[in-house]
């Protein structure tokens, strides 16, 4: 089965750039999404359609993607965006979604 | 308010079966697909399957498909899951989600509902 790969854990100061990737084998012919979750929420969007930021994310949030490889950038990290952070997408037929295993955002 | 509510969660014994259900309300229910997505305690989202605005299509993770069965009524607004044949590794809070259709995009989730299997 199709699997997205993401790192285990992520960590920076505020005022960093924290930098989150995800690679798939399908990621140059399917879109990627990420979700922030905190805990005991539910998830939500934070960037859609690998590069686009829905309304009322901050604008330090910024996606993109290249390849097998997609990328989630939080710039100027605050300690408010410590969070459980999921790319998504879907295998090479589009049918059959999948979520990366999630990255742990950590501010130090 | 745009709203999804499930329900339907509990403590089952392996090889049992459990229906959720998923309540919208707010929006127009028919012009949107619906997912179910779960997390095991500790773990992370797993995707579990999707049926289209008119309940025409269904598709399901390789790990429910020929147990699970998703099915939506849409005069009562509400997606549902059966879970047959259940084992201990489908424990997890399951979310209903929407998926909206200008980009594919997960934005409106429920709070969740927890299932345990356990004897």
């Amino acid at each position: 089965s199709y699997e997205l790969s993401q790192p285990p854990s992520v960590s920076v100061s505020p005022g960093q750039t924290a930098t989150i990737t995800c690679s798939g084998d399908a990621l140059p012919t399917q879109l990627a999404y990420w979700y922030q979750q905190k805990p005991g929420q539910a998830p939500v969007l934070v960037v859609t359609k690998d590069t686009e930021r829905p309304s009322g994310i901050p604008e330090r949030f910024s996606g993109s993607s290249s390849g097998t490889t997609a990328t989630l950038s939080i710039s100027g990290v605050q300690a408010e965006d410590e969070a459980d952070y999921y790319c998504q997408s879907a295998d090479s037929s589009g049918f059959y979604l999948v979520f990366g295993g999630g990255t742990r955002l950590t501010v130090l | 308010q745009e709203q999804l509510v499930e329900s339907g969660g509990g403590v089952v014994q392996p090889g049992r079966s459990l229906t959720l259900s998923c309540e919208a309300s707010g929006f127009t229910f028919s012009r949107y697909a619906l997912h179910w997505v779960r997390q095991a305690p500790g773990k992370g989202l797993e995707w579990v399957a999707v049926v289209s605005y008119d309940g025409g299509n269904e598709y399901y993770a390789d790990f429910v498909k020929g147990r699970f069965t998703i099915f939506r009524d849409n005069f009562k607004n509400t997606v549902s899951l059966q879970m047959n044949s259940l084992r201990a590794e489908d424990t997890a809070v399951y979310f209903c989600t929407r998926m909206r259709g200008s980009d594919g995009a997960f934005d409106l989730w429920g709070r969740g509902t927890m299932v345990t299997v356990s004897s």
